[in-house]
């Protein structure tokens, strides 16, 4: 168990519907990402937060946005839902210093969304 | 742009049959590399961070080197326990990239007894 929690588990909608997912970093973490894992693409960086604050942003689509809360929970948002949005998406969290070293990213158990 | 090469895409090993798994990598200003475990429908477990040319870490059956373009991650002596996907990602440098991985597609082992 990494100590990173994602809800739901699963989710199944429609197209053009709006889901939002839930992440919950390690305790004292401070930065959380989100990445999306499909067959063909692999493991895709969306974006990252830090304290609150959006830090680095990836290949995360106009429709897709995300925002993390005072209590350091994150939330990712995907809107106008399309049958490509079927996908893994997991989100990790570091302990995310302002420093420049490195950084070591613990992974949440995902969520799976089927677009149907 | 930053590229991540996994090889081979699938390997198939008896048990106690030793191999390793390769990832080659063109960054520019590697902060880390590191070395995940992904069982299906799992988060990615972390194994290893590399920093350096020529560091090395070991864990288990496992051992991870390496170069300035490629890791290797060593599996001595596998278990069936050890079948999974391992997954390799850098971690560039740059004000704009925050913390970001990079993954490649990763290597799926599957260790028969």
């Amino acid at each position: 168990d990494s100590g990173v929690t994602q809800t739901p588990k699963h989710l199944i909608t429609a197209t053009g519907q709006r889901v939002t997912l839930r992440c919950s970093p390690r305790s004292g973490d401070l930065s959380v990402y989100w990445y999306q894992q499909s067959l063909d693409q692999g493991l895709q960086f969306l974006i990252q937060y830090y304290n609150g604050e959006e830090r680095a942003k990836g290949n995360i689509l106009e429709r897709f946005s995300a925002q993390q809360f005072p209590d350091l929970h994150s939330e990712l948002n995907l809107s106008s839902l399309e049958l490509g949005d079927s996908a893994l998406y997991f989100c990790a969290s570091s302990v995310g210093s302002s420093g420049g070293h490195q950084e070591t990213q613990y992974f949440g158990p995902g969520t799976r969304l089927l677009v149907l | 742009e930053d590229q991540v090469t996994q090889s081979p895409e699938a390997l198939r090993l008896q048990e106690g049959e030793s191999s390793s798994l390769n990832c080659s990598y063109t960054v520019s200003g590697l902060r880390g590399l590191f070395w995940y475990r992904q069982d299906p429908g799992k988060g990615p477990e972390f194994l290893f961070t590399l920093y350096s040319a020529g560091e090395e870490k070991e864990k288990e059956r496992l051992k991870a080197t390496l170069t300035k373009k490629e890791s290797f991650l060593h599996i001595t002596a596998p278990k069936p326990e050890d079948s999974a996907t391992y997954l390799c990602a850098v971690q560039a440098g740059g004000s704009n990239s925050g913390y970001a991985l990079n993954f490649g597609k990763g290597t799926s082992l599957l260790v028969t007894p």
